[in-house]
């Protein structure tokens, strides 16, 4: 079945630093990858949805200059998160759509803790 | 936007129990889907529903789209503590397009 891997698993970086994340789609294209924030034991909040090789749409409230996405080929999307802050502190999920519309696979997350 | 509201948020049950975890909302939606998560790992898709009145079963699990396409349910029968996790609901407007995704319902099964 699809699989996407995302990296790091964990990351733990000082106030002030940028962190970045892949997205690997590994055994298919993903036209479309879609970025989330989820807090301890609620949903996913959908940040931003990335199309390879054009600018990311963000969701309201979400400020694209501190999160970067770059999603420059089929098979990988990367979150950057810029001037890190203690609040910045989160699970961060990507998921991508494969062909046929249903298929959306998603990663296994990453934790960020800025300390 | 579309909103899905799931319900309830926490349960739990014991060992064999069964249970029912509701998603609703006003807007319809293409597909809908069923997730299961562990902490610290990504959702797993459990199920994908497309077609209005569809019922699907997977081992103990039966998942149940509204006619409407507006609401869908999770039910579980004699309930494992492997069940335990949490399950998210999610729609999808259109095929391909971004998810919008319930509260979650945490699902805690008691040996």
């Amino acid at each position: 079945g699809a699989v996407v891997s995302q990296h790091p698993s964990w990351v733990i970086c000082k106030s002030g630093t940028s962190v970045k994340i892949e997205c690997r789609s590994l055994d298919f294209q993903a036209t479309t990858m879609f970025w989330y924030r989820q807090f301890p034991k609620q949903s996913l909040m959908l940040m931003a949805t990335s199309n390879e090789g054009s600018k990311a749409t963000y969701e309201q409230g979400v400020e694209k200059d501190k999160f970067l996405i770059n999603h420059a080929s089929l098979t990988l999307s990367t979150l950057t998160v810029t001037s890190a802050h203690p609040e910045d502190s989160s699970f961060y999920i990507c998921s991508a759509l494969g062909q046929g519309g249903y298929g959306y696979t998603f990663g296994s997350g990453t934790r960020l803790t800025v300390v | 936007t579309q909103l899905l509201e799931q319900s309830p948020q926490f349960l739990s049950i014991q060992e064999g129990e069964n249970l029912t975890v509701y998603c609703n909302s006003s807007s319809v939606f293409s597909s809908l889907q069923w997730y299961r998560q562990e902490p610290g790992e990504g959702p797993v898709l459990l199920v994908t529903v497309v077609t209005g009145g569809e019922v699907k079963k997977l081992k103990r699990l039966t998942f149940q789209f509204g006619d409407a396409r507006k609401d869908s349910s999770l039910h579980i029968t004699a309930a494992q503590p492997g069940d335990t996790g949490l399950y998210l609901c999610a729609g999808g407007e259109t095929s391909g397009s971004r998810l919008t995704f319930g509260e979650g319902t945490q699902l805690t099964v008691n040996p």
